[in-house]
């Protein structure tokens, strides 16, 4: 499978632990990207690497979330101290830019959070 | 910042009928890129079509369509010859074209129902 991947596609977690989730990227793809989905909404931007730079940030993304990209290959996005507003579903896409023209944006299958 | 309004929670079409799905933007900007993108239940988002602004030729991608309207900010997606697995969340995406902006905004989405 070439696509986009995530781990784990579900997570059930008490309020106040930690919880990580990884994004696997198409392997040719130098950006990557986070969106945040909930219940009958479209998906809102989180945060934006290039390679191994995080280069934007959402408002959404309080000091609770963090995100890495090392070695511009997979990423993770962490939330510390969940609370019950952060069970989404939480989208990652990649994209490869070679040129001045825009990029295409290609989604994993999300990974639904669900903080209890 | 850029909106993107669907104004049709929900629609239905009779399979192998003709649907269009509507979506509207607000932007002061003038190069930009348009799309739309399927959500099938308990799946990824695919991309189903893009469209750049500059270009007047409304793209189109076999049964899928768009009808590009730039002075009235219209993008609506013509699905010909509906077949039951076009049966999904239908989302229209905006991403400005400018250096530094590379996030999608998304609609709220269009839920598609196809009746045999």
């Amino acid at each position: 499978d070439t696509g986009v991947s995530q781990d784990p596609r579900h997570k059930i977690t008490k309020r106040g632990q930690n919880v990580t989730f990884r994004c696997d990227p198409i392997s040719e793809h130098n950006r990557l990207y986070w969106y945040r989905q909930t219940l009958g909404q479209g998906p809102e931007f989180l945060t934006y690497f290039q390679n191994e730079a995080q280069l934007e940030k959402s408002r959404l993304l309080s000091d609770r979330f963090s995100a890495e990209r090392p070695k511009g290959s997979f990423s993770t996005l962490e939330i510390q101290r969940t609370e019950q507003g952060d069970s989404a579903m939480y989208l990652c896409a990649s994209s490869f830019r070679s040129g001045p023209r825009g990029d295409t944006q290609y989604f994993g299958p999300g990974t639904r959070l669900t903080v209890l | 910042a850029q909106t993107v309004t669907q104004s049709q929670p929900e629609m239905s079409v009779q399979e192998a009928e003709t649907v269009t799905l509507s979506c509207t933007y607000d932007t002061s900007e003038s190069d930009y890129y348009l799309f739309w993108y399927k959500q099938p239940p308990s799946r990824q988002m695919i991309l189903v079509i893009r469209q750049e602004a500059y270009k007047q030729q409304n793209a189109t991608e076999n049964r899928f369509s768009v009808n590009f309207q730039k002075a009235a900010k219209s993008f609506s997606l013509k699905i010909s010859d509906s077949q039951l697995g076009d049966a999904a969340m239908y989302f229209c995406a905006y991403r400005s074209a400018q250096t530094g902006a590379n996030n999608l905004f998304f609609g709220t989405g269009t839920r598609l129902t196809v009746i045999p």
